[in-house]
Formats: C-alpha cells, sequence, structure tokens
C-alpha cells in the first residue's frame, strides 16, 4: 500500500544547531504537508507544499518537495528550546477523498 | 470558534467494555476522521467520513465503528475494548476547498486494562 517514510525517528540537538527531517513516499503525491505536535499536544498544520521542486520558508524553517514529488524535507536552521516537539509529514495522493497518510514523525529535542 | 473538541479527555476500560468516543467541529468541514496515535507509529487513520451519513475504512480499522448522523460530529464506537486499543485518539476535520489541511481536536487517551 501507500507509505510514508520518514527519518530520523529522533534527533537530539544543542540550542542553535541545525535540524532536518527527511519524507519519502513509495508513489507520487498529489500534495505534501507538515505538522507539529508538541508534548502533551495535537498536531497543528505548519505548511502545504503542491508543486514539484517547491521551497518554502517560514522564518528559520525550510520546507522543500522533490521534483518527482515524492519526496520533502523540512529544515530547521539555529534551532530554539520553542523548536521542541514531534515533526510530521504527510501526503496526499490524488482522488483520495482528502486522506493523508503520515510519516512515522521526528522527535526533536533541544538541549540548551 | 472552537474548532475541533474530542469528549473524554481520558478514559480507562476494563477489557470487553464499550464506549464512543465524541468528536465536533464547528467548521462546516465536509471531511472529518479518526486517527489512532501510538509511540513510533505516527498517526494511523481508523475510519474517515467526506459527509453527513458516509463513512469510509481507513487503515487500521478493525474493532471499531463510526458513525456520522451530523456534519459537525464524528462518534467513534469501540463495542468490545481491546489492550491493543490503548492508545490516543484525535479526530480531525477538513474542508473541500482546502486541499486537505486538517485541523486536530485534542485527543483522548485510552488504556484498556
Amino acid at each position: 500500500g501507500q507509505q510514508v517514510m520518514q527519518i530520523p525517528q529522533y534527533q537530539h540537538v544543542q540550542e542553535g544547531e541545525d535540524f532536518t527531517t527527511y519524507c519519502n513516499s513509495s508513489t507520487t503525491l498529489s500534495n505534501i504537508q507538515w505538522y507539529k505536535q508538541r508534548p502533551g499536544g495535537h498536531p497543528v498544520f505548519l505548511i502545504q507544499l503542491v508543486k514539484s521542486g517547491e521551497v518554502k520558508k517560514q522564518k528559520r524553517l525550510t520546507f522543500q518537495f522533490g521534483e518527482a514529488k515524492k519526496n520533502s524535507s523540512l529544515h530547521i536552521t539555529a534551532t530554539q528550546t520553542t523548536d521542541v516537539g514531534t515533526y510530521f509529514c504527510a501526503g496526499a495522493h490524488y482522488n483520495q477523498g482528502g486522506k493523508l497518510i503520515f510519516g512515522q514523525g521526528t522527535e526533536l529535542s533541544v538541549k540548551p | 470558534n472552537a474548532g475541533v473538541t474530542q469528549t473524554p479527555k481520558f478514559r480507562v476500560l476494563k477489557t470487553g467494555q464499550s464506549m464512543t468516543l465524541l468528536c465536533a467541529q464547528d467548521m462546516n468541514h465536509e471531511y472529518m476522521y479518526w486517527y489512532r496515535q501510538d509511540p513510533g507509529m505516527g498517526l494511523r487513520l481508523i475510519h474517515y467520513s467526506v459527509g453527513e451519513g458516509t463513512t469510509a475504512k481507513g487503515e487500521v480499522p478493525d474493532g471499531y465503528n463510526v458513525s456520522r448522523l451530523k456534519k459537525q460530529n464524528f462518534l467513534l464506537g469501540l463495542e468490545s475494548a481491546a489492550p491493543s486499543q490503548t492508545s490516543v485518539y484525535f479526530c480531525a476535520s477538513s474542508s473541500l476547498t482546502a486541499f486537505g489541511v486538517q485541523y486536530f481536536g485534542p485527543g483522548t487517551r485510552l488504556t484498556v486494562t
């Protein structure tokens, strides 16, 4: 079936270091979304990428969508303690009624 | 606007008991979803609905039933709870016009002993 793999599962960084998480889909996606879940919280939408090769930035966060629309990455520059949480990618496929297939998530911890 | 709300927030069940989780949204969204979240497994889709009166199976539907009698409500039922259903359950909704962006409720933490 359709799968979205996300690595790494955990990442521990020192405050100020950079962080990257990667997603790979087994099939071509119509779009990919990124969500953040703070400890004890619920997933919150960050961004959506639709076009092949698209790059979007939100302050220190940079999101990329691969040319083949099968992979994506989230890069955080100079992490802060407020970045702590689990980051999920979620792939949407054409004609799938709005369903998303979530990656396993990358749990980021930041040491001050 | 409350967004997506879920009741209850916590529940402990004994094996074999039944319960219903309620999800409500006030955003007039057409689509609604039930997920379960387990450590290291991400979010797995249990059932979903593309409109009032319609439901469909997701990735892990066994042991669960759902109903969407009103557009704003989506109910998840466990007829005979099992320890394997210990999890955190999230409800989400999305709009037809928002390309699948989902808004999540705060979650229900369920323990089955």
